[in-house]
């Protein structure tokens, strides 16, 4: 079983809509990262969160920690066709020791249609 | 510029001949990580490592090396490579403040393919 799921896999939208995209878990994590990739190229960090029930936001991007650190949200409002990409959430968490990993969603593919 | 730099781009091999993918940072970070990603499978870590001269595997390490005896630098080296091990490789680095991952900087990637 994946340790983050992402959802929805795919999402095809017009240009002007609202969306989210969600990652969940049934672990705790000491925090969440939101990445967008595009082809070819590596993913590129768009925010961290940290705290339980944390809000952040980017511009028209708005992301949110769950309360019990175990689930993200990712609200784009008004996409545009420059949103299109892979949107990948990250978790990182104690493997044992002082030792941590993360693990990243198998993403979400998003295209904004114009 | 703060930047991860991965050489080579592209890379064409054949079963068997050992190849080392190099990857360098300029950020004095201390966490670096190798990834693969594979279509329907997403990106999957193949060794980390935490400080200089400390390594340890991710999730799909089997068929793969790597060393860290500076800081800067992560080389992954495959001694003997299989067409399986044909993908599009990333390494990362990250800053980490009391052990909470403040996020990675990516390299442009790798895309190997062994024949």
């Amino acid at each position: 079983t994946q340790l983050l799921e992402q959802s929805p896999q795919f999402l095809s939208i017009q240009e002007g809509e609202n969306l989210t995209v969600y990652c969940n878990s049934s672990s705790v994590f000491s925090s969440l990262q939101w990445y967008r990739q595009e082809p070819g190229e590596g993913p590129v960090l768009l925010v961290t969160v940290v705290t339980g029930g944390e809000v952040k936001k980017l511009k028209r991007l708005t992301f949110q920690f769950g309360d019990a650190r175990k689930d993200s949200s990712l609200h784009i409002t008004a996409a545009q066709t420059g949103d299109t990409g892979l949107y990948l959430c990250a978790g990182d968490r104690n493997s044992g020791g002082s030792n941590y990993k993360l693990t990243f969603g198998k993403g979400t593919l998003l295209t904004v249609n114009p | 510029e703060a930047q991860v730099t991965q050489n080579p781009r592209y890379l064409i091999t054949v079963t068997g001949k050992k190849l080392t993918v190099t990857c360098s940072q300029n950020m004095n970070h201390e966490y670096m990580s190798w990834y693969r990603q594979d279509p329907g499978l997403g990106l999957r870590q193949i060794y980390y490592s935490m400080n200089v001269e400390v390594t340890d595997k991710g999730d799909v390490p089997e068929g793969y090396k790597v060393s860290r005896k500076e800081k800067r630098n992560f080389p992954l080296i495959l001694e003997s490579p299989s067409p399986n091990q044909t993908s599009l490789y990333f390494c990362a680095s990250s800053l980490r403040v009391n052990y909470v991952n403040y996020g990675y900087t990516f390299g442009s990637g790798t895309r190997l393919t062994v024949v």
